[in-house]
């Protein structure tokens, strides 16, 4: 099946400016995460989704990061008044259930962000 | 507080020669373990996962890992690499029973013909 899809795959952006990145995650994975991966460093979490609910919004850098889930299936970050060192590649992350059994995460392409 | 330390930042090695990406963590509860593969241009992917059991876990592409509790280590091994191994590799930790995966910085192994 189709596996998790992220847009828009690159995104030039000027300083000041607000960006908007998608995430569909697989079919039926009630769990969404949105990690940060910046140059020459490893993975940072954000932001953890089960169901439309986030409960832990600890690793978002600043409130001028937010995002949502609707219908427990689309999720999108939104970087407001975007800066030069929030460039980074955007990785959104599935798996079908959390709670007990810590599940493998199936990672979409990401989303390269720069910011001029 | 959990973390995750990848000893080395890049690893060389020729090709069909054994390799060890070391991975180190701290945690203070149960966790659960990981290692990712990121092939260039690629998305990452598992490799393999270490819940609960036997403490030897083996993975795709002759991949394996051991999980050593009072090292609190879980060092990546293959006893003969390929070219197409060329890649980078994210050991990662999460608490048993909790969603939030703490990741390394990441090993860049590099396989040389």
């Amino acid at each position: 099946g189709a596996g998790v899809s992220q847009s828009p795959s690159n995104k030039v952006t000027e300083k000041g400016k607000d960006v908007e990145l998608r995430c569909d995650p697989i079919s039926g994975h009630t769990a969404l995460y949105w990690y940060r991966q910046s140059l020459g460093q490893g993975l940072e979490f954000l932001i953890y989704f089960q169901g439309n609910s986030a409960p832990d919004k600890s690793g978002l850098p600043s409130d001028r990061f937010s995002a949502e889930r609707t219908g427990g299936s689309v999720s999108t970050l939104t970087i407001q008044r975007t800066q030069q060192e929030d460039s980074a590649v955007y990785l959104c992350a599935s798996s079908p259930k959390t709670l007990r059994e810590q599940e493998t995460q199936y990672f979409g392409p990401g989303t390269r962000l720069l910011v001029l | 507080a959990q973390s995750v330390t990848q000893l080395d930042s890049q690893v060389p090695v020729f090709e069909e020669a054994p390799v060890e990406l070391r991975c180190n963590y701290s945690s203070s509860v149960s966790v659960y373990l990981f290692w990712y593969v990121q092939y260039p241009n690629q998305g990452l992917q598992l490799l393999l996962k270490y819940l609960s059991g036997s403490t030897l876990v083996k993975g795709i592409n002759g991949f394996e890992a051991e999980f050593n509790k009072s090292q609190t280590s879980f060092h990546l091994r293959k006893p003969s690499v390929h070219i197409s191994d060329t890649a980078e590799y994210f050991c990662a930790v999460s608490n048993t029973g909790g969603f939030k995966t703490i990741f390394g910085a990441g090993t860049r192994l590099f396989v040389k013909a």
